[in-house]
């Protein structure tokens, strides 16, 4: 079945600086990858995804690209602002036992200073 | 505006005790599923349902059951079989099968042991 890993599990960052945070699958046949963002206390939110017919989508600070190849794809966030603050999920399809599901990474918390 | 409600968003289980988690969706969705996230360990899933009376068991399921009477409700009982219930619990939906599309959540439950 598929295996998503996720890195950082951390990230600090100052106000107005970039962060990037990185995801591998392990399915060559997966072909969607959605980004989710949870605020303490509350469901994640998607914030963005791509499918494996681009290499990157962007939406206003957040950009996500996908490399089918080395089998990665990556959340960009631009000038970081405090609200940005927040736990960050990537997911893959499932497949074999999993066919019909998201597979999640363990989640990267993001920590912007003012 | 069309979301999902899950209730209560605090429970607290007493020992030998069954509690049940509420999940509504009003989006009209046909897939409805149910996860358990813990500290450090990313969203696992416990249950899934794809219609109507049909659910199926995902990776952590022992300790839990579920129904699927109504395409709007799927309900989460942690039974006592479950030892170490405390945990924030998740439900989300989708369109069709939920590999190749997002998936909504709700704000969740978390539940302690008294």
């Amino acid at each position: 079945g598929e295996n998503v890993e996720q890195h950082p599990s951390t990230l600090s960052v100052q106000e107005g600086d970039s962060a990037v945070i990185k995801c591998t699958y392990s399915d060559s046949a997966s072909n969607y990858f959605p980004w989710y963002k949870q605020e303490l206390g509350k469901g994640p939110q998607l914030i963005i995804d791509i499918r494996s017919n681009v290499g990157e989508k962007k939406d206003q600070r957040i950009a996500v690209t996908l490399n089918k190849t080395a089998k990665h794809f990556s959340l960009h966030i631009t000038e970081t602002q405090p609200e940005d603050s927040a736990v960050y999920f990537c997911a893959a399809p499932g497949y074999g036992g999993s066919q019909g599901n998201l597979i999640f990474g363990k989640g990267t918390k993001l920590s912007v200073k003012p | 505006d069309g979301g999902i409600t899950q209730s209560p968003k605090y429970l607290f289980r007493k020992e030998g005790q069954n509690v049940t988690l509420s999940c509504e969706q009003n989006l009209n969705h046909d897939a409805m599923y149910w996860y358990r996230q813990d500290p450090g360990q990313g969203l696992r899933l416990i249950y899934y349902s794809q219609i109507v009376n049909d659910f199926q068991k995902g990776d952590i399921a022992e300790g839990y059951s579920v129904s699927r009477e109504k395409k709007e409700s799927f309900p989460l009982t942690v039974t006592s079989a479950q030892k170490n219930p405390t945990a924030f619990y998740l439900c989300a939906s989708t369109t069709g099968p939920g590999g190749n599309q997002p998936q909504h959540f709700g704000d969740g439950t978390r539940l302690s042991i008294l």
